[in-house]
């Protein structure tokens, strides 16, 4: 069964750091590409960010480029997203996410980590 | 980046109605459009890829078509558990962007 596992969320104060983790099962992780996306508290679905399988190929939206950085350790079937400089409009549910083998984005999404960027 | 437009943006129908949700984007996309569903507090879940494509688990009441700048979701014999906001994207280039949702309510 596939499974993803998302932790590291919390309450940050603007301007702070945190690495968010997303722990694979069920499947072969190095031979899928993975994703971040975002929901602030009331809102839509917002793609934060891409990497392929073997991390070589890395994509962000406009919104977090230069201050996240997503990143993976293949050995470990794991995920990560490094956030700095964070702001009150980062705070959010942070769902790790999938893509299908076959070409299509996220098949299966983790449980999601809450971010609150608050003073 | 590509636009993507929702509509209606929520909806009220009852136990065993035909809806339809319609999706548009700014650009042309071929066929690189996906549908997800969630219900309050879960993550989304996949219902359709390339457009038309049913996820591996998803009913067959779910359907999807369209191609280039026009999609639409239709969902027959509405049953309660398909109550939920439902999501269109698109996946042709990047950044990938999500329509603003449609909320699905019971009248």
């Amino acid at each position: 069964e596939v499974q993803l596992v998302e932790s590291g969320g919390g309450l940050v104060q603007p301007g702070g750091s945190l690495r968010l983790s997303c722990a694979a099962s069920g499947f072969t992780f190095s031979s899928y590409e993975m994703n971040w996306v975002r929901q602030a508290p009331g809102k839509g679905l917002e793609w934060v960010s891409y990497i392929s399988s073997s991390g070589s190929t890395i994509y962000y939206a406009d919104s977090v480029k230069g201050r996240f950085t997503i990143s993976r350790d293949n050995a470990k079937n794991s995920l990560y997203l490094q956030m700095n400089s964070l702001r009150a409009e980062d705070t959010a549910v942070y769902y790790c996410a999938r893509d299908r083998s076959s070409g299509g984005p996220h098949d299966y999404w983790g449980q999601g980590t809450l971010v609150t960027v608050s003073s | 980046d590509i636009q993507m437009t929702q509509s209606p943006s929520s909806l009220s129908a009852s136990v065993g109605d035909r809806v339809t949700i319609t999706c548009r984007a700014s650009q042309g996309i071929s066929n690189y459009l996906a549908w997800f569903q969630q219900k309050p507090g879960k993550a989304p879940k996949s219902l359709i890829y390339a457009a038309s494509s049913l996820q591996s688990g998803v009913p067959s009441k779910f359907s999807g078509s369209g191609s280039g700048t026009d999609f639409t979701l239709t969902i027959s014999s509405l049953q309660p558990e398909d109550f939920a906001t439902y999501y269109c994207q698109q996946y042709n280039s990047y950044p990938f962007t999500f329509g603003q949702g449609t909320r699905l309510e019971i009248k």
